[in-house]
């Protein structure tokens, strides 16, 4: 079946910094990859659509100059949360579509939390 | 705008049995899709099933199927002889829009019980 990675799959790291997660799929290519966040005990929410080559599409209420995404190749999507702060700490989820299919399929999740 | 409504926060059924996790939806798109993912308490999203709007027949997957209901807007999962490891959250989710945004309901916490 399909694999997406992500990593780190966890990480703390101090108010300020900048923290880079990477999503890959492992074993298909996708245009299209989503990324996601989750507050514990919550539903996930859409943050962004990222499709290879071209500028990310953000939900609305999102920072687009604080969660920098970059979709360079068919299987390698990031997210960089720049100058975190504690209200960042969050589960951050990335999906890829495999080309030309309808299915996401999820990573495993980046626990971050910003101290 | 799509919205997917998850009406049961928690459900609690005995091991072997049936359990039906229902999911009602809104799109004004006519063409759109229907999944179910399962979340254990690990935290990853698994793919469980997915039903097409123009699909003719209900989707089904294992132990897992899609009670489609169009005219109801309605997209049921059915767990059949229910495991102690289904125990989890389970959320039903909409794509629209060229298959390009997904819209997620507020999950559905099961737990199974031997």
């Amino acid at each position: 079946g399909a694999v997406v990675s992500q990593h780190p799959s966890w990480v703390i790291c101090k108010s300020g910094t900048s923290v880079k997660i990477e999503c890959r799929s492992l074993d298909f290519q996708a245009t299209t990859m989503f990324w996601y966040r989750q507050f514990p005990k919550q539903s996930l929410m859409l943050m962004a659509t990222s499709n290879e080559g071209s500028k990310a599409t953000y939900e609305q209420g999102v920072e687009k100059d604080k969660f920098l995404i970059n979709h360079a190749s068919l299987t390698l999507s990031t997210l960089t949360v720049t100058s975190a702060h504690p209200e960042d700490s969050s589960f951050y989820i990335c999906s890829a579509r495999e080309t030309g299919t309808d299915t996401q399929y999820f990573g495993p999740g980046t626990r971050l939390t910003v101290l | 705008a799509q919205k997917i409504t998850q009406t049961q926060p928690g459900m609690f059924v005995q091991e072997k049995e049936a359990v039906t996790l229902d999911c009602t939806y809104d799109t004004s798109d006519p063409s759109y899709g229907l999944f179910w993912y399962k979340q254990p308490s690990s935290g990853e999203m698994i793919f469980l099933i997915y039903q097409g709007s123009y699909d003719q027949q209900n989707a089904t997957e294992g132990r897992y199927s899609l009670n489609f209901q169009k005219a109801r807007k309605s997209a049921n999962l059915v767990i059949s002889a229910s495991q102690l490891g289904d125990s989890a959250m389970y959320f039903c989710a909409i794509i629209t829009g060229g298959y390009q945004k997904v819209t997620f309901g507020t999950g559905t916490k099961l737990q199974v019980i031997p």
